[in-house]
């Protein structure tokens, strides 16, 4: 069984410009969660999907990140005018149904604003 | 407000010793408690979770004790190895709410050889 997949890996920008991070669930998982890992803030939680629709986003910085779930196989996270600040480590999970199973993380896609 | 708090940040044992890792929480609505692993380079992986309705969950080496009352928890691991060196997240969340998980800070633990 194929893990969640993220692509790319790694992704460097420069300042301003925009990213685009992909997550492909694990086939049947209802539950798609965004976060970010930086070594000073840990892991953040970013956004929150169930059965496609936006459930919770109030992670999100407001002005420049978006992400949506066009369908039930693939998630995208959007980071318009990156700036320094944004380089993390971007990992997506899934889970099979909310409240019974602990999400399962991509590998993460590495994110370098120069 | 930290809604999850790790400690201690750091963690040294010999191999073989009893490694404890805490965990607080705030929100007593939280219900689901896993805990991840993580090794450098690599994403967070799944280890083990505990429901309210337990106050243990064993899984090999990995015991987590869990005391609602004084809404802590504690990962054990016995016999402590090398490879065990990572460093360990409690998580929480609720599923009377929006279902994010939340992470600590993480423990980083060494085990010495």
């Amino acid at each position: 069984n194929a893990g969640v997949i993220q692509t790319p890996r790694h992704k460097v920008t420069g300042k301003g410009q925009e990213a685009t991070l992909w997550c492909e669930p694990i086939s049947g998982h209802s539950a798609v969660f965004w976060y970010r890992q930086t070594i000073v803030q840990g892991l953040e939680f970013l956004t929150y999907f169930r059965n496609q629709a936006p459930i919770d986003d109030s992670g999100m910085p407001k002005e420049r990140f978006s992400a949506q779930m066009p369908n039930q196989s693939h998630s995208t996270l959007k980071i318009q005018s990156t700036q320094p600040q944004d380089s993390a480590v971007y990992l997506c999970a899934s889970s099979l149904e909310t409240g019974n199973q602990a999400p399962l993380f991509g590998e993460g896609t590495r994110l370098s604003v120069l | 407000q930290q809604q999850v708090r790790q400690s201690p940040q750091s963690l040294t044992v010999w191999e073989g010793e009893t490694a404890i890792l805490n965990c607080s929480y705030e929100d007593s609505t939280f219900d689901y408690f896993p805990w991840y692993r993580l090794f450098p380079g690599e994403s967070p992986a799944l280890l083990i979770a505990i429901r309210p309705v337990s106050n243990k969950k064993e899984d090999g080496r990995f015991t987590i004790f869990f005391n609602k009352r004084e809404k802590k928890l504690s990962l054990h691991i016995t016999d402590s190895q090398p490879g065990d060196s990572a460093t360990y997240f409690c998580a929480a969340s609720a599923s009377s709410g929006s279902w994010q998980l939340i992470f600590g800070s993480g423990t980083q633990l060494t085990v010495m050889p």
